[in-house]
């Protein structure tokens, strides 16, 4: 059973709009969250991340928003640009200390120019 | 530069060969991770490692052996392996917990075939 879902495996945007990818979550003891975001022959590089005491978070084009009780987060790309067409993974930890990331299956991005 | 490397980037073996995958860490990290990603999978952790003790072994069948004899050096022996054992394998370091930080940092992966 899958507790990192990310439920729609591509997304197309134009260069300059926003892109919003989703992620869902069951395991309530999940605290933190993070994404990461892969190109073709490379591994995952960290993008964000959120603690679960906050709501937003915002690093220059990217925003990762926390509805804890919807057990839904958000990543916002604005503006898009054609460099962001990767794949991006949602990662979440959870209390007590274990190391142990649990990632969904990952969202394609895809920005034209 | 990521920081973390992985060798060889491309494997291809038999059922009844045995070989090893390589990482190692540049960072000053204290734990490494093996994930498997398999086509349409999310990443499934296999094995963590932190001050060279193993802490999590995600019942990973024995045909996988990790070996960490430092800090900075990972590796994983296949032996004996199946077709769907096919996969990238991919390792990742972190700081310790003492830190704060709870980011990984990725090595590019090891693209695995077994014919």
């Amino acid at each position: 059973d899958q507790q990192v879902k990310q439920n729609s495996p591509s997304l197309s945007v134009q260069e300059g709009r926003i892109s919003i990818l989703n992620c869902d979550y069951t395991n309530s003891m999940f605290d933190y969250f993070l994404w990461y975001k892969k190109y073709p022959a490379e591994g995952p590089t960290f993008l964000i991340s959120i603690s679960s005491i906050k709501d937003k978070n915002e690093d220059g084009r990217f925003t990762v928003f926390l509805n804890k009780s919807a057990k839904h987060l958000s990543l916002h790309i604005v503006p898009s640009q054609p460099g962001d067409s990767a794949v991006y993974f949602c990662a979440a930890k959870s209390q007590g200390g274990s190391e142990k990331l649990v990632f969904g299956k990952g969202m394609k991005l895809t920005v034209n120019p | 530069e990521t920081g973390v490397t992985q060798t060889p980037r491309h494997l291809v073996m038999g059922m009844t060969n045995k070989k090893s995958l390589k990482c190692e860490q540049h960072l000053g990290h204290n734990a490494m991770y093996w994930y498997k990603q398999s086509a349409k999978k999310p990443l499934e952790l296999m094995f963590v490692y932190s001050l060279e003790e193993r802490v999590e072994n995600n019942s990973v069948p024995s045909r996988f052996s990790p070996e960490c004899p430092n800090s900075s050096h990972l590796f994983l022996h296949l032996h004996t392996l199946q077709p769907e054992d096919s996969a990238l394998y991919l390792c990742a370091s972190s700081q310790d917990r003492a830190s704060g930080s709870q980011q990984q940092y990725f090595g590019p992966g090891t693209r695995l075939t077994v014919t």
